[in-house]
């Protein structure tokens, strides 16, 4: 049983594309993120979500829009893709309260050309 | 803002060796602190965290880290690395906007000789 799990596993697509990564948990969890981890390993935060309200938004361009339609979901979808948008990007999810740990799915690579 | 800075890119060591991967964090008041294991094509795995208390903490496969407030460190130790271990290490420090948001390191790759 897949805790955290992400769809596609691998996605490669033209500049320009719109395109969208799901990810769903079956942890209970009310509380979902997206995190970005590019060619060097660096990884980012770029949202949470806690009970379907946006509550972390790190300077991530408009072109990248979450979508949470339930606690257990939590959906990206990017516009107009860029070279530059090509990373490995990871969904995770933890309990709000305190410093629970996060649980990491395995990752969607974003391949742009 | 908070920072984390991993000093070593890449790390080999040999089976049956010991382990120090070192982490130092910039964090105005006390530090909540992770190490996160990323095996090839995986998502991150929590090995350990620190809150408070005992500054030396236990984690999971035989890992642990010592916090040391006065060296801003919180550097991760293993005495006998298995080949197994071999992955990317990510040191985090954490602080609560509404969620938790977690700063990383850029990673350490160890590399395991047989």
């Amino acid at each position: 049983d897949t805790a955290v799990s992400q769809t596609p596993k691998y996605l490669v697509t033209q500049m320009g594309n719109d395109k969208s990564i799901k990810c769903e948990q079956n942890l209970g969890h009310d509380t979902m993120y997206w995190y970005k981890q590019d060619s060097k390993k660096f990884l980012k935060i770029m949202f949470s979500y806690n009970n379907k309200e946006l509550i972390i938004n790190e300077t991530v361009p408009n072109r990248f829009s979450p979508k949470s339609p339930d606690k257990a979901h939590l959906n990206l979808h990017i516009n107009s893709l860029e070279l530059g948008d090509s990373a490995v990007y990871f969904c995770a999810s933890s309990q709000l309260a305190g410093y629970n740990e996060q649980f990491f799915g395995p990752g969607t690579r974003l391949t742009v050309l | 803002a908070q920072s984390v800075t991993q000093p070593d890119i890449h790390i080999t060591v040999s089976e049956g060796a010991s382990l120090e991967l070192r982490c130092n964090y910039s964090y105005g008041a006390t530090p909540y602190l992770f190490w996160y294991v990323q095996s090839p094509g995986q998502g991150l795995q929590l090995l350990l965290k620190y809150f408070s208390g005992d500054t030396l903490v236990q984690g999971i496969k035989g890992f642990e880290a010592e916090f040391k407030r006065s060296q801003s460190s919180f550097n991760l130790r293993k005495p006998s690395v298995h080949w197994s271990d071999a992955a990317e290490y990510f040191c985090a420090v954490g602080e609560l906007q509404g969620a938790q948001k977690l700063v990383f390191g850029q990673g350490t790759r160890l590399t395991i000789n047989p």
